[in-house]
């Protein structure tokens, strides 16, 4: 499969509890863009990565959630001392950089206990 | 005011029916995307056009620049086009999608 891919599917933890979930992206896809998704809503933007520097922020991304993508492949997310609100579907998406379609991975479902 | 607008939200249609779902936006775009995401919240790419009309199987996008308009219309529905379908906007001068909060259809057998 040569799409993109987003583990874990699913995550439950406790509130305080730091989390991460990782997304690797279409192989020669040079950005990479995260998204959050809360039930009946559409997806907002969080952040994006051009190979390996990150080129936007969302005001979303709070201060407890960094992302990462080191060596311009995979990318991970992190949600230190995760909230109730955290809970959300984490979705991540990968583009060519000259073609603006953005493929998606199948989301990581987030419930903050 | 969201910069980008759907309806309706929820459609519930008999199989066969024909099905419009609209997205109007506001801003400059350079594309727009429709997706769909099924229960369990995978996404899928359907089209993703600038101008005039694509069309794939029973499916049917169109827009109107000028309008600031799209809309997808899918022929002969079927229960297995129940799903969630999504209007994404590329803004001009950007990367960063922004998206529609979905038209939810459901397709009766």
């Amino acid at each position: 499969d040569t799409g993109v891919s987003q583990n874990p599917r699913h995550k439950i933890t406790k509130r305080g509890q730091n989390v991460t979930f990782r997304c690797d992206p279409i192989s020669e896809h040079n950005r990479l863009y995260w998204y959050r998704q809360t039930l009946g809503q559409g997806p907002e933007f969080l952040t994006y990565f051009q190979n390996e520097a990150q080129l936007e922020k969302s005001r979303l991304l709070s201060d407890r959630f960094s992302a990462e993508r080191p060596k311009g492949s995979f990318s991970t997310l992190e949600i230190q001392r995760t909230e109730q609100g955290d809970s959300a579907m984490y979705l991540c998406a990968s583009s060519l950089e000259q073609f603006h379609e953005q493929y998606f991975g199948p989301g990581t479902r987030l419930t903050v206990t | 005011k969201n910069e980008v607008e759907q309806s309706p939200q929820n459609l519930t249609a008999q199989e066969g029916e024909f099905i419009t779902i609209n997205c109007s936006y506001s801003v400059g775009i350079s594309a727009l995307h429709w997706l769909q995401q099924h229960p369990g919240g995978g996404i899928v790419s359907l089209f993703m056009l600038s101008s005039g009309k694509k069309k794939h199987g029973r499916l049917i996008a169109t827009i109107n620049i000028q309008e600031k308009h799209s809309s997808l219309h899918i022929t002969a529905s079927h229960p297995r086009d129940s799903a969630v379908y999504i209007c994404a906007i590329l803004t001009s001068g950007t990367y960063k999608y922004i998206f529609g909060t979905g038209t939810r259809l459901k397709v009766l057998a």
